[in-house]
């Protein structure tokens, strides 16, 4: 199994801009979670769904943030407009429920 | 507002010494207990679990111990090895979704 999927693996962009994280969940895996790494707040949940269904939304930091899952297979995280403030890993999970979740390598997003 | 609280931030431990590292959590529902280790670039891989109905869980080096009156468990690594330098998450939930992460613990083993 190739494990969870993300891209880009870093991205650097400018405030304002719109920035799309993508991931693929592991085959099978009815859970998908998006969090955030920083230094100064560890790892934070935003969002996870169940069945492609958002579950609880309640981490997103502001209205800035949207995800995303059409289908079983791939989730979008979006963030528009960015803000410094944004820089982080964004790591995306799944598992099967419930149980170890597998993480994919991160997204690092420098926001400038 | 941070419902799992670990310590320390940064360990340095010696070569065959024992890591320990510490949580504690407020939330009574929470009912799984996992340990995650993520290296440099890497997200973060599970590395034990254990679930309130027992008192201690030993994988190989690595044995979680759950003090559920004290809402405390722990980490440790014996025989600590420099490839066990990482950094390591405690967690909790209920049934196993949702995970609420510590902020981590730095672990260098000095050869």
């Amino acid at each position: 199994d190739a494990g969870v999927i993300q891209s880009p693996r870093h991205e650097v962009t400018e405030m304002g801009q719109e920035v799309t994280l993508r991931c693929k969940p592991i085959s099978g895996h009815d859970y998908l979670f998006w969090y955030r790494q920083t230094m100064m707040r560890g790892l934070e949940l935003l969002i996870y769904f169940n069945n492609n269904v958002p579950i609880d939304d309640s981490g997103m930091p502001e209205d800035r943030f949207s995800a995303k899952m059409p289908n079983a297979s791939f989730s979008t995280l979006k963030i528009q407009p960015s803000e410094p403030r944004d820089s982080a890993v964004y790591f995306c999970a799944s598992c099967r429920p419930p149980g170890e979740l597998f993480f994919g390598e991160g997204s690092r997003l420098t926001v400038l | 507002q941070q419902q799992v609280k670990q310590s320390p931030q940064s360990l340095i431990v010696q070569k065959g010494g024992i890591s320990i590292i510490n949580c504690a959590y407020e939330n009574t529902a929470f009912d799984y207990f996992p340990w995650y280790q993520q290296f440099p670039g890497k997200g973060p891989a599970l590395l034990i679990a254990i679930r309130p109905d027992v008192s201690e869980k030993k994988e190989g080096r690595f044995t979680i111990s759950f003090n559920k009156s004290a809402k405390q468990f722990s980490l440790h690594i014996m025989d600590s090895q420099p490839g066990d330098s990482a950094t390591y998450f405690c967690a909790a939930s209920i049934s196993g979704y949702a995970l609420n992460f510590g902020k981590g613990t730095s672990l260098l083993v000095t050869p």
